[in-house]
């Protein structure tokens, strides 16, 4: 049963356009979605995070937006640099200090 | 900064072997965190645990056990290795939830093992 869904495995980009990465979650516990970035044989890093009480929040080039009425949240990078190119995981947790439960990833290609 | 240390970046194990994955971290971190990352199946918990001594399974803890004798140590143990097992495993360490905190985790570096 897969609570984070991210149904795009792969996106590519022209440098300097937006990326929009997607995420679809079925547990109406979740509160807290996070965004993690992970570069091959390294391990994921934050990137950024919502809490449910807000609907976007911003931090330089990445913003990401929640929808919890259609259970979905975003990720916008722009403007979209090579050095993005990497796999992206959404993840969620419920406000009782649960665990994070990660999506599939999406492997995002930043064309120069 | 946070650092995660796993012991073993590459390991080769043969079918059968006892396995021990070793992470630390130097943050005073109460929870501890392992996860496999598999293609097409993205981060999937295995164990975790929220204090000392303490341990709780994850969505997919069969095959393996863990040890926490010390607050900055979470050991993932595979008792007898097998094909399936073939991964790249990553240890990861948290606050608590609450208190302004979003429990964001700080993962290593990955151990990457190969089951003959």
């Amino acid at each position: 049963d897969q609570q984070v869904k991210q149904n795009s495995p792969s996106l590519s980009v022209q440098e300097g356009r937006i990326s929009i990465l997607n995420c679809d979650y079925t547990n109406s516990m979740f509160d807290y979605f996070l965004w993690y970035k992970k570069y091959p044989a390294e391990g994921p890093t934050f990137l950024i995070s919502i809490s449910s009480i807000k609907d976007k929040n911003e931090d330089g080039r990445f913003t990401v937006f929640l929808n919890k009425s259609a259970k979905h949240l975003s990720l916008h990078i722009v403007p979209s640099q090579p050095g993005d190119s990497a796999v992206y995981f959404c993840a969620a947790s419920r406000s009782s200090g649960d665990k994070l439960t990660f999506g599939t990833g999406t492997r995002l290609a930043v064309r120069p | 900064d946070v650092k995660v240390t796993q012991s073993s970046r590459y390991l080769v194990k043969r079918t059968g072997e006892k396995v021990f994955l070793e992470c630390v971290q130097d943050m005073d971190h109460e929870n501890m965190f392992w996860y496999r990352q598999d293609p097409g199946l993205g981060l999937r918990l295995i164990y975790f645990s929220y204090d000392v001594k303490m341990k709780e399974k994850g969505d997919i803890p069969e095959g393996y056990s863990v040890s926490r004798e010390k607050k900055e140590r979470f050991s993932l143990i595979l008792e007898s290795a097998s094909t399936n097992q073939t991964s790249m495993y990553l240890c990861a360490s948290s606050l608590p939830l609450g208190g302004g905190n979003t429990g964001e985790l700080f993962f290593g570096e990955g151990s990457r093992l190969t089951v003959l």
